[in-house]
């Protein structure tokens, strides 16, 4: 089975704290995402690796930036935290291969930012 | 600019009683149809890929179905465990995911 994991399920920072949101796959998947999860909204993506050290913006990116160090772990940053920030966040995995490799989650990181 | 709908946005069911659920989508090219389930505080399960027209697939009480505008997700004699939101997301280009807001789904005993 594939096994996305989060490094924390809940997160509390206040405004203006740098903010690290880790993400560990065990499945040796090439492709991870962050993606965050507001009401009313559905996911939106906020950036993407198809390898390591490579990193794509997604449909939000301003705020945050990403690090991919080794293949395995992915980390989304919060440089400087703010209120609209609070949000539920989503990382995901895929294999490389056909364009349609589904995109398997993680718990989620339910962050508030006060 | 590429959209998915999904409806209704809230169902309640009794136990037993089948109902389907609708996505609907405008895309510009699709590659795929994902159906995900999401308990609450926890991340999107896979459960079906569709890619074409006509195209169907089930799991246990689940079934999901793909037209060329819309993809139903057909449930039949729900339990209360069959409770979640239903996601449903299309793939527009390489990896490229359009989600829908979701349908939360409550199953009453």
């Amino acid at each position: 089975d594939v096994k996305v994991t989060q490094s924390s399920r809940y997160l509390v920072k206040r405004t203006g704290e740098k903010v690290f949101l880790e993400c560990v796959q065990d499945m040796d998947h090439e492709n991870m995402f962050w993606y965050r999860q507001d009401p009313g909204l559905g996911l939106r993506l906020i950036y993407f690796s198809y390898d390591v050290k490579m990193k794509e913006k997604g449909d939000i990116p301003e705020g945050y930036s990403v690090s991919r160090e080794k293949k395995e772990r992915f980390s989304l940053i919060l440089e400087s935290a703010s209120t609209n920030q609070t949000s539920m966040y989503l990382c995901a995995s895929s294999a490389r291969g056909g364009s349609t490799d589904t995109q398997y989650f993680g718990p989620g990181t339910r962050l508030t930012v006060l | 600019e590429d959209q998915v709908t999904q409806s209704p946005e809230a169902l309640r069911l009794q136990e037993g009683e089948s109902s389907s659920l609708n996505c609907s989508y405008t895309v510009s090219g699709l590659r795929g149809l994902f159906w995900y389930r999401q308990d609450p505080g926890k991340g999107p399960e896979f459960l079906f890929t569709l890619y074409s027209a006509g195209e169907e697939k089930e799991k246990e009480r689940l079934k999901a179905t793909l037209t060329k505008k819309e993809s139903f997700l057909h449930i039949t004699a729900p339990k209360p465990e069959d409770s979640a939101t239903y996601l449903c997301a299309v793939e527009t280009g390489f990896q490229k995911l359009v989600f829908g807001t979701g349908t939360r789904l409550l199953v009453s005993p």
